[in-house]
């Protein structure tokens, strides 16, 4: 079935580095969601693309959807602590679009 | 406006036991959505109610069921409680079905731990 990969899973960064998440899929998705969570919180809806190609930047973060609308990434510009969580990518999977969620990349901050 | 409200946060339940959990969605808000996360599964969809219909189930026994209130609220049951069932569970909230284009709002979860 359609799978959606996301790595890294873990990544450490020393505040202000830049950090990346990368979500691909084997099969063309329709749209894809990006959501953050918190330590000890639940996952909060950052964005969605929907276009082939599309970039949208929130602030330090850029989010892409690649031209074949198989891959997806999200980039944070200098990271900062309040950047720390686990960074989820998600899409509509079935007929009736139930939202499938990537298996997320926690990121931490070392100041 | 408020957010989702689940209710309770946290539940300890004994193997065998079953456990009702609760979720208000936003007002509005038609579409009512549960997950199970998992440091091992991670987010696992449950199943997905819409003026009061399951529209969507995904791959879980069926010691796992729900039901929508006319005024919109959801409810899930875990029948036959197992260790495994131990998990943050996530009630989403949207409009209408399907993926909106603004996303899921998600509650704060209630923690169940089964020992």
């Amino acid at each position: 079935g359609q799978q959606v990969m996301q790595i890294p899973q873990y990544q450490h960064v020393q505040e202000g580095e830049d950090f990346t998440t990368y979500c691909n899929s084997s099969t063309t998705l329709s749209n894809i969601q990006w959501y953050k969570q918190r330590p000890g919180g639940h996952p909060v809806f950052l964005i969605q693309l929907v276009k082939s190609g599309e970039v949208k930047k929130q602030k330090r973060l850029t989010f892409q959807f690649g031209e074949a609308k198989k891959n997806s990434s999200l980039h944070i510009t200098a990271t900062q602590t309040t950047d720390v969580g686990t960074y989820f990518c998600a899409h509509p999977l079935g007929g009736n679009e139930k939202l499938t969620f990537g298996t997320g990349t926690r990121l931490t901050i070392i100041p | 406006k408020a957010g989702v409200t689940q209710t309770p946060r946290y539940l300890i339940k004994t193997r065998g036991q079953q456990v009702t959990l609760s979720c208000s969605p936003i007002s509005g808000h038609r579409s009512v959505s549960w997950y199970q996360q998992t440091p091992g599964q991670g987010l696992q969809f449950l199943f997905e109610y819409f003026s009061e219909t399951q529209r969507n189930k995904g791959n879980f026994p069926g010691r796992f069921s729900g039901r929508q209130f006319s005024n919109s609220r959801s409810e899930m049951n875990v029948s036959t409680l197992e260790l495994g069932d131990s998990a943050l569970y996530l009630c989403a909230s949207s409009f209408r079905t399907g993926t909106p284009n603004y996303g899921y709002t998600f509650g704060s979860g209630t923690r169940l731990t089964v020992v």
